[in-house]
């Protein structure tokens, strides 16, 4: 059965913390995926990985950063988290070009 | 830009009637659409997908039907159940990448 976990479902950080969110998925797919998803205004692509060391930016990269050193985790970095991150992080992956599986989310808190 | 839309965001439908819901695209040269649904406390779910060489598709109790004339997507739930109970998003493929629509919850009536 097709698993994306995410390292935690909630998370409160202060103003100015660097933040890590860790994603891993079992299905050896190539593709990976974080989102951030807020009421009202979807899903918004932040960043994406085609593959291992590979990163492209999505439609909201700023304040973000990724990593992807191995094929089964795929990171997003808040640098210095501030209130406006506060959000639903999601993250997926995918084999074929457009179907993708979700993890649970992680509701993070920036007070 | 880009964008997907819902005509509606939220939807009260009464148990084991039909439930559409309805998603308003822009980019006519996408060639992939999909819907998803997504539970509380969860991550979207993959329901059904379908290409733009098609107009209809049909799964186990949902259809997905595609008018490219007027840039429309709908899907739709025979005999809707309390388990339907969600949000509903409908995406586009572009660029390898999907754009999202804002989400329609669908709300079941006993």
């Amino acid at each position: 059965d097709v698993k994306v976990t995410q390292s935690s479902r909630y998370l409160v950080k202060r103003t100015g913390e660097k933040v890590f969110l860790e994603c891993v998925q079992d299905m050896d797919h190539e593709n990976m995926f974080w989102y951030r998803q807020d009421p009202g205004l979807g899903l918004r692509l932040i960043y994406f990985s085609y593959d291992v060391k590979m990163k492209e930016k999505g439609d909201i990269p700023e304040g973000y950063s990724v990593s992807r050193e191995k094929k089964e985790r795929f990171s997003l970095i808040l640098e210095s988290a501030s209130t406006n991150q506060t959000s639903m992080y999601l993250c997926a992956s995918s084999f074929s070009q457009y179907e993708q599986f979700f993890g649970p989310g992680t509701r993070l808190t920036v007070l | 830009g880009e964008s997907v839309g819902l005509h509606l965001p939220t939807l009260s439908v009464q148990e084991g009637d039909n439930s559409i819901i309805n998603c308003a695209y822009s980019n006519s040269a996408s060639d992939y659409f999909i819907w998803y649904k997504q539970e509380s406390g969860k991550g979207p779910q993959f329901i059904i997908d379908i290409r733009s060489n098609m107009d209809k598709r049909q799964g186990q109790r949902v259809t997905v039907l595609l008018n490219k004339t007027v840039k429309h997507l709908s899907l739709q739930i025979a005999a809707t159940q309390p388990g339907d109970s969600a949000v509903y998003f409908c995406a586009q493929g572009s660029n390898y990448q999907l754009i999202w629509g804002a989400g329609t919850k669908l709300i079941i009536k006993p």
